[in-house]
């Protein structure tokens, strides 16, 4: 079965700083990423997906993630924060030949002036 | 570009109502499902519709819910007699058919049962 656990619930950065959000997932099969952003009040926006090609995966919005099978993670990083990179991010997982997304409970990004 | 809406935004009920959400995916899109979000709580898979019928659905996806395609554009998920549990924000997303799988959703109906 799959599953997906992020790390943090919260994180708290800086304007300008490196933003790292954690996720490992569990899946029996090759399986297929995203991570997906959600704003006060708005619906769940893709960011970028990893789909077995490139395991550095970049998306909109100046993030990128790496899949990484031997740690069985991908990570969600962002060189600069910006004020409205602030959300919820959640990490999702689906295996092959299965159209359900797994979600993560999501981590709340906030970032400081 | 298209998106995918639903309405209402917001939900009042009370319990042991019928509600139904509807949803109107992007138009050349094939697959539709239903999610929901329990405040506090993970997104959870509720339902996949292909080709007129249910595809897949969660131990969730009781008898008491339903989904349905009534015409070319909406797609409505039915409760027929809510509960305080039933409570939660339900998304509506849809995709192609193929290798991508992208889903793409709608911005949320509050479901409020009291």
């Amino acid at each position: 079965a799959q599953s997906v656990t992020q790390l943090d619930s919260h994180v708290s950065v800086s304007e300008g700083t490196p933003v790292l959000l954690r996720c490992n997932y569990s899946s029996s099969y090759s399986p297929s990423l995203f991570w997906y952003v959600q704003h006060p009040n708005k619906g769940l926006q893709l960011l970028l997906k990893y789909t077995s090609a490139a395991t550095l995966v970049k998306g909109i919005n100046g993030f990128e993630a790496e899949f990484k099978k031997s740690e069985t993670s991908f990570h969600l990083t962002k060189p600069s924060a910006h004020m409205s990179d602030a959300a919820e991010y959640f990490c999702v997982v689906r295996g092959p030949g299965n159209r359900k997304l797994i979600w993560g409970l999501g981590t709340s990004l906030a970032v400081n002036p | 570009e298209p998106e995918v809406t639903q309405t209402p935004s917001h939900q009042v009920t009370q319990m042991g109502q019928e509600v139904i959400l509807r949803c109107v995916p992007i138009s050349n899109h094939l697959y539709f499902y239903w999610y929901r979000q329990i405040l506090g709580q993970k997104v959870e898979f509720l339902v996949s519709f292909y080709n007129n019928e249910i595809s897949e659905k969660s131990e969730i996806f009781d008898d008491q819910f339903s989904v349905e395609r009534p015409d070319g554009s909406n797609f409505t998920l039915k409760i027929r007699s809510t509960k305080l549990e039933d409570s939660a924000m339900y998304f509506c997303a849809s995709s192609e058919a193929g290798s991508s799988y992208e889903q793409y959703f709608g911005p949320g109906t509050r479901l409020t049962v009291t």
